[in-house]
């Protein structure tokens, strides 16, 4: 079936570094969408990329959607605590038997003072 | 209002209950979402409404029912639960369809003994 896998499933980083995250699909997306999951939280939604090679930035974060539609990647500049959480890319693949959001497996990001 | 509200947010039901789950949301969206989390897994979709009317089943048991009375207003009822069936349960809307933002509700928590 369709999958959408992301690296790593954890990452421990001092306060100050960079964190990055990588999504791959299995098949071509039409849409890639990111969101994160504070601990005990729920989803909320950071962000929509739709074109070919998009690069999208927030304040410390950037977003990238591949070429090819099927990876995309988000990399934090300098993080900082508040940025604990799970990081779920969740993509709609092209013209398959059901059109409907996938999310990937997710990355959980723990930050250190 | 980008609020989507749950009740309970917590819950706690033996085997031969039937409870119900609420969610409501008024941001004119036409699509709602239940969702099912799993500690440390991504969201599994359950069912989507569009417009009122359930369009994705994602063979989800019987024992989970969906109900949209109105466009704010998404139920699930639960009858005869399994303790594997022990989840947060999210619900989602967004605007048209699911290639749009969804909004997450904080969830409900519950726990099948």
């Amino acid at each position: 079936g369709q999958q959408v896998m992301q690296i790593p499933q954890y990452q421990h980083v001092q306060e100050g570094e960079d964190f990055t995250t990588y999504c791959n699909s299995s098949t071509t997306l039409s849409n890639i969408q990111w969101y994160k999951q504070r601990p005990g939280g729920h989803p909320v939604f950071l962000i929509q990329l739709v074109k070919s090679g998009e690069v999208k930035k927030q304040k410390r974060l950037t977003f990238q959607f591949g070429e090819a539609k099927k990876n995309s990647s988000l990399h934090i500049t300098a993080t900082q605590t508040t940025d604990v959480g799970t990081y779920f890319c969740a993509g709609i693949p092209y013209g398959g038997a059901t059109n409907k959001l996938i999310f990937g497996t997710g990355t959980l990001l723990a930050v250190q003072p | 209002d980008t609020e989507v509200t749950q009740t309970p947010k917590h819950l706690v039901m033996g085997m031969t209950n039937k409870k119900s789950l609420k969610c409501e949301q008024h941001m004119g969206h036409r699509a709602m979402y239940w969702y099912k989390q799993k500690a440390k897994k991504p969201p599994e979709l359950m069912f989507v409404y569009s417009y009122e009317k359930l369009s994705i089943n994602e063979s989800v048991p019987s024992r989970f029912s969906p109900e949209c009375p109105n466009s704010s207003l998404l139920n699930l009822h639960l009858h005869a639960l399994q303790p594997e069936d022990s989840a947060l349960y999210l619900c989602a809307s967004s605007q048209g369809d699911y290639t749009d933002t969804q909004y997450f509700g904080p969830g409900t928590r519950l726990t099948v003994l």
